[in-house]
């Protein structure tokens, strides 16, 4: 079984602020997927990254894929109330659509 | 509204109780999948179906029966259900199985289990 470990578990700052959070493993994937889930709501894609080194950015969100694919980062810049929510990276075993989802980054942002 | 439909959004229902979730994509996709998120846990992948075929089992227990009569349509089977299956249940459709797929999901059934 894959380590797979999201960090900080909860994040609380103020609107305006920037933040990142991370997901690390020990395990190669071939892909690597970042959801957002708002409370009573199920997740919503935000982002899939695929080669190693790829960044990309969604408006105020980047995201990084590592060089080796073992470890992804989501950086939040000016965070928004609107961004408050629980951030899920799930990486892709290297064969089949198997998702496994990582605990889990809970954000609050506090206007 | 995200395409995947499940109802009930909520359940209770005693532990001898039987009850059916039920799930609903008409997005076209060929995978559709069962987790269950439990509170500071990460989403546990309890079924997969891929064309109507269940292809993954997670070793859940057999109080837990999934149907998948075709591709737009999953359902869960309950009966006998513990308290500590008390969590939110979620559906999941894909397209393909592609490594850039993503998953679409529903908003969940929570359940209670008393």
């Amino acid at each position: 079984t894959q380590l797979l470990e999201q960090s900080p578990q909860f994040l609380s700052i103020q609107e305006g602020e920037n933040l990142t959070v991370y997901c690390n493993s020990s395990s190669v994937f071939s892909s690597l997927q970042w959801y957002r889930q708002e409370p009573g709501e199920g997740p919503v894609l935000l982002v899939t990254v695929v080669t190693g080194g790829e960044v990309k950015k969604l408006k105020r969100l980047t995201f990084q894929f590592g060089d080796a694919r073992k470890d992804s980062s989501l950086h939040i810049t000016a965070a928004q109330p609107g961004d408050t929510g629980l951030y899920l990276c799930a990486p892709r075993k290297e064969y089949g659509n198997k998702l496994v989802f990582g605990a889990g980054t809970i954000l609050r942002v506090k206007s | 509204e995200t395409g995947v439909t499940q109802t009930p959004r909520h359940l209770v229902m005693g532990m001898t109780n039987k009850k059916s979730l039920k799930c609903e994509q008409h997005l076209g996709h060929n995978a559709m999948y069962w987790y269950k998120q439990s509170a500071k846990k990460p989403l546990e992948l309890m079924f997969v179906y891929s064309l109507e075929e269940r292809v993954e089992n997670n070793s859940v227990p057999s109080r837990f029966s999934p149907e998948c009569p075709n591709s737009s349509h999953l359902f869960l089977h309950l009966h006998t259900l513990q308290p500590e299956d008390s969590a939110l249940y979620l559906c999941a459709s894909s397209l393909g199985t592609a490594v850039d797929t993503g998953y679409t999901f529903g908003s969940g059934t929570r359940l209670t289990v008393v």
